[in-house]
């Protein structure tokens, strides 16, 4: 079974240019969770989407969105970038259904992105 | 803000000798998870601990939860070079995500 792809997996921006990160996750995993990655912050939840709906989402601003698809392959969205939006961004798959704690994650690679 | 916050923040010890990391949280919990992580790399889940479980173990890895005390503690035993990585512990809560730790940056010398 393949596992969670993440494109690209590297790209450079510039600041308030807007940037869209893809997730493909495992086969049959409808849930879907993104991760920003930073030296300073950690790990920080983003948003969940299960069934193309947002199930939850983290503290950050409205700059950042996401969606899902029919086939479970999510998309996230930063407008108007800043520095500060330089970072890993993870994204992960999980079998969980609705109403059940979180489960094991399967995380992608990450797309590394640098807002210069 | 981190749920977790993980002690200590980085270990260096030689192959073969056990490595043990700790986890605090701040709220009621569903679930603990650990998680390893490669420079640069995704995450790779390790084990789950409940939060009805006081120990589990897997391999090499002993993971103890104490939700008196709000902690877990990961146990490596006979340490390889390839344990290298940073591991964090990330709590399931109320909120339905996960909330991780800082980690913890382990060094195996070989």
């Amino acid at each position: 079974k393949a596992g969670v792809t993440q494109t690209p997996r590297y790209l450079i921006k510039t600041r308030g240019q807007q940037v869209t990160l893809s997730c493909s996750p495992i086969s049959g995993h409808r849930s879907v969770s993104w991760y920003q990655q930073t030296p300073g912050q950690g790990l920080q939840f983003l948003f969940e989407y299960f069934s193309e709906t947002q199930r939850n989402k983290g503290n950050f601003p409205g700059r950042f969105s996401g969606r899902q698809f029919s086939n479970s392959r999510s998309e996230m969205n930063v407008s108007t970038l800043e520095l500060g939006d330089s970072a890993l961004y993870l994204c992960a798959s999980s079998l969980e259904g609705s109403g059940r704690a979180p489960g094991e994650l399967f995380f992608g690679e990450g797309s590394r992105l640098t807002v210069l | 803000s981190q749920q977790g916050e993980e002690d200590p923040q980085a270990l260096s010890i030689q192959e073969g000798e056990n490595a043990t990391m700790n986890c605090s949280y701040k709220t009621s919990i569903n679930n603990l998870q650990w998680y390893r992580q490669n420079s640069g790399r995704g995450l790779v889940h390790l084990i789950l601990i409940r939060s009805n479980e006081r120990e589990k173990h897997s391999g090499r890895l002993r993971v103890t939860l104490d939700t008196s005390k709000k902690s877990s503690s990961l146990l490596i035993t006979a340490s390889r070079a390839a344990d290298t990585a940073s591991y964090f512990c990330a709590a399931s809560g109320s909120a339905r995500q996960l909330t991780f730790g800082s980690g913890t940056q382990l060094t195996v010398l070989p």
